[in-house]
């Protein structure tokens, strides 16, 4: 069946070091994956896009990397700063399975001054 | 201005009980979505409409019945609640077209608790 594992242990992480995230899937040919944020008691916000034939997207202090060979997405916040604490989605979709996005269950970031 | 907007924002209720959640986006979106995010934390999607037409009904009880009356508003009546019904329920819009579906933007939730 088809699963997407994200590291369920929260990351726990110096202000100013760099956080790098996991989205693995098995089972699964995506076509396109995004990273959403969520804080507590709110809705999932949007943060990149990356299609299959893109290696890497950036956006000011995050990059995505998206290895179809690997079956893997990695997500960087740079210079982390304690405002970016917060559980990351990621989500994948399919070519034929137009908003069907499937989301992974999140991995929760601890940036600590 | 909330670009997409849930209400209630809060459910108690007790089983078998009938319950409606509402829900309207200001962005001009042809597509609109429920999700329910269980105590796991996983996002499902459940429905999906694209200008008032049903176009994505994931396997969810007929328990649960969505009502698109414009392409602005998609409402969510769910019937003879249950205990596993619990779960924050999250409203989501995007633009549509296009290869992908692009960008979400979700509201709030409405965290729904069946006693």
């Amino acid at each position: 069946s088809q699963k997407i594992e994200q590291n369920s242990e929260a990351l726990n992480i110096q202000e100013g070091k760099t956080a790098t995230l996991t989205c693995n899937y098995t089972n699964y040919s995506p076509a396109y994956l995004q990273w959403y944020r969520q804080d507590p008691g709110r809705g999932p916000v949007f943060l990149l896009l990356i299609r299959e034939n893109e290696k890497e997207k950036r956006k000011e202090r995050l990059k995505v990397t998206f290895d179809t060979t690997l079956k893997q997405s990695l997500f960087h916040i740079t210079a982390s700063q304690p405002a970016d604490s917060a559980t990351y989605l990621c989500a994948l979709e399919k070519t034929d399975s137009w908003g069907k996005l499937q989301f992974g269950a999140g991995t929760q970031v601890v940036v600590t001054p | 201005d909330t670009a997409v907007s849930q209400t209630p924002k809060y459910l108690v209720t007790q089983m078998g009980n009938d319950k409606s959640i509402k829900c309207e986006q200001n962005l001009g979106h042809d597509t609109m979505y429920w999700y329910k995010q269980d105590s796991k934390k996983f996002l499902k999607i459940m429905f999906s409409y694209n200008n008032k037409e049903l176009i994505i009904n994931e396997t969810v009880p007929n328990r649960f019945s969505p009502k698109s009356p414009d392409k602005a508003h998609l409402n969510l009546h769910i019937n003879s609640l249950e205990l596993g019904d619990s779960a924050v329920y999250f409203c989501a819009s995007s633009p549509g077209g296009g290869g992908s579906t692009g960008e979400l933007f979700f509201g709030e939730g409405s965290r729904l608790t069946v006693l």
